[in-house]
C-alpha cells in the first residue's frame, strides 16, 4: 500500500520561473494538504483540499501561490515567479474522509525541496 | 504568543534514560493531539495520537491536560534509534489544519 507520493524530491528553480510540486495522497484518501517548512522552523499550513475543491486556504501567501486537486491525477502546487524566500521544503499530507466533530490523523509524503537561485 | 510551544533542546541523554518532552497549547478549542517525529530533513511521521485519559505505546508514553493546555510524551529505555526532532501537534475543532510546534530535539548517546 504506497504512502503518500511527491515529486520531485528536489527542485531548483531560478527567480522569476515557475515552481510545480505533485502529491498523490494515499489510496483511499481524498483529503491533501500542503505544509511548508522554512529552514530551522516549523511546519506551517498552507491549504486543504478535496477533489475539485479547494477547503481551506488561509495559509497561502496572497500572490504567487496556487494549488489545485483535479478530480484525476496529483494535487499541484504551483508557485509562480519564485524568489529566494520560497526555498523551503515543501510536504504534502493525506488523511480519510473528515466528519465534523473528528479528526483524523495525516500522513506526509516525503517531500519536496525547492532551491531558488 | 506561539500556538504550539516547545522547549527546542536539545536534549541529550544516554541509552537506557528516561526523558520527558513537553508542549504547551494556547487555543482552548484545541480537539486533536498529537506527536510526530521527524528525523533530519525527512518527512514528519507519526508517533502517536493523544488522548485525554493518556495513551502509551510500547515505550512511549503521552499525557493530556486539557485544564493547563498541557501535553506531555515520555520515553523510557531511550534508543540510538529515537534521537529525532520530536513534533508537538494540535489542530481545532471542526477544522482539519495542523498546527506544528517548531520540535525538541532529542540526541541519544551510547
Amino acid at each position: 500500500n504506497a504512502g503518500v507520493m511527491q515529486n520531485p524530491r528536489h527542485l531548483v528553480r531560478r527567480r522569476g520561473q515557475e515552481a510545480r510540486l505533485r502529491c498523490s495522497p494515499m489510496k483511499g484518501h481524498s483529503h491533501v494538504y500542503w505544509y511548508r517548512q522554512l529552514p530551522e522552523e516549523g511546519l506551517k499550513f498552507m491549504v486543504y483540499l478535496q477533489k475539485e475543491n479547494i477547503i481551506d486556504e488561509s495559509g497561502m501567501p496572497k500572490e504567487r501561490f496556487s494549488a489545485e486537486f483535479p478530480k484525476e491525477g496529483p494535487s499541484i502546487l504551483r508557485i509562480q515567479q519564485v524568489v529566494r524566500g520560497d526555498s523551503a521544503a515543501y510536504f504534502c499530507a493525506s488523511s480519510p474522509s473528515f466528519d465534523a466533530g473528528t479528526s483524523y490523523e495525516q500522513y506526509f509524503g516525503p517531500g519536496t525541496r525547492l532551491t531558488v537561485t | 504568543r506561539k500556538e504550539v510551544e516547545q522547549d527546542p533542546g536539545p536534549f541529550n541523554v544516554p541509552e537506557g534514560a528516561t526523558v520527558a518532552f513537553n508542549c504547551t497549547y494556547s487555543n482552548s478549542a484545541s480537539q486533536s493531539f498529537f506527536w510526530y517525529r521527524q528525523d533530519c530533513r525527512k518527512e514528519p511521521k507519526l508517533l502517536m495520537s493523544v488522548y485525554s485519559s493518556g495513551n502509551e505505546d510500547g515505550r512511549f508514553t503521552a499525557q493530556l491536560n486539557r485544564a493547563s493546555q498541557y501535553i506531555s510524551l515520555l520515553i523510557r529505555d531511550s534508543k540510538l534509534s529515537d534521537s529525532a526532532t520530536y513534533l508537538c501537534v494540535v489542530n481545532y475543532l471542526n477544522t482539519d489544519k495542523l498546527i506544528f510546534g517548531t520540535g525538541t530535539r532529542l540526541q541519544v548517546f551510547p
